[in-house]
């Protein structure tokens, strides 16, 4: 067990609906990274948090947006949503801004219908 | 733009055996590599990781061999188990974590008795 959990485990959705990930990183983490997980693509780093400020940003559609609130959680807003957008959505987490060693979460599994 | 690229995409190994899983990057400014293991429902986890001051890095039966001027690094992973059988992701990243994890495509090892 990393630490960090994520919220929910599956979600099965329509097509142009909007749905809110969540995860919470360790204990006294800071930065929140999120990625996308599919069959052809392999893990896309979408975007990193830390101490609650956006630091980096990688393939992340204009659709989907996120944000890390005091208490150090983080969630992912996915909107409109398409049937490409079906695919796990792991968050991780290290102590510092930059930190060699990320820890995943086990995932959140979006089903898009 | 793919900026790692690992090879094989599925690998089946016997029982005992050698797996090697290999990555080329194009970034010559990547200074960290690691490899991280994922096994089915579960979100990847850091494995062992190498900087390119070294040729090689060995933990327990995983090796990790780095080719500066190829610009490629692999995974070895002797005496190879059924337990060994999960997802490898190679990744790369600049100034010692400083920016985010590129991650490779993965290679899924089956490891048979």
């Amino acid at each position: 067990d990393s630490g960090v959990t994520q919220t929910p485990k599956h979600l099965i959705t329509a097509t142009g609906q909007r749905v809110t990930l969540r995860c919470s990183p360790r204990s006294g983490d800071l930065s929140v990274y999120w990625y996308q997980q599919s069959l052809d693509q392999g893990l896309q780093f979408l975007i990193q948090y830390y101490n609650g400020e956006e630091r980096a940003k990688g393939n992340i559609l204009e659709r989907f947006s996120a944000q890390q609130f005091p208490d150090l959680h983080s969630e992912l807003n996915l909107s409109s949503l398409e049937l490409g957008d079906s695919a796990l959505y792991f968050c991780a987490s290290s102590p510092r801004l930059y930190q060699e060693t990320q820890y995943f979460g086990p995932g959140t599994r979006l089903l898009v219908l | 733009q793919q900026q790692v690229k690992q090879s094989p995409q599925s690998l089946i190994v016997q029982k005992g055996g050698i797996s090697i899983i290999n990555c080329a990057y194009e970034n010559t400014a990547f200074d960290y590599f690691p490899w991280y293991q994922q096994f089915p429902g579960k979100g990847p986890a850091l494995l062992i990781a190498i900087r390119p001051d070294v040729s090689e890095k060995k933990e327990g039966r995983f090796t990790i061999s780095f080719n500066k001027s190829a610009k490629q690094f692999s995974l070895h992973i002797m005496d190879s188990q059924p337990g060994d059988s999960a997802t490898y992701f190679c990744a790369a990243s600049i100034g010692s974590g400083n920016t985010p994890l590129v991650f490779g495509k993965g290679t899924r090892l089956s490891v048979i008795a």
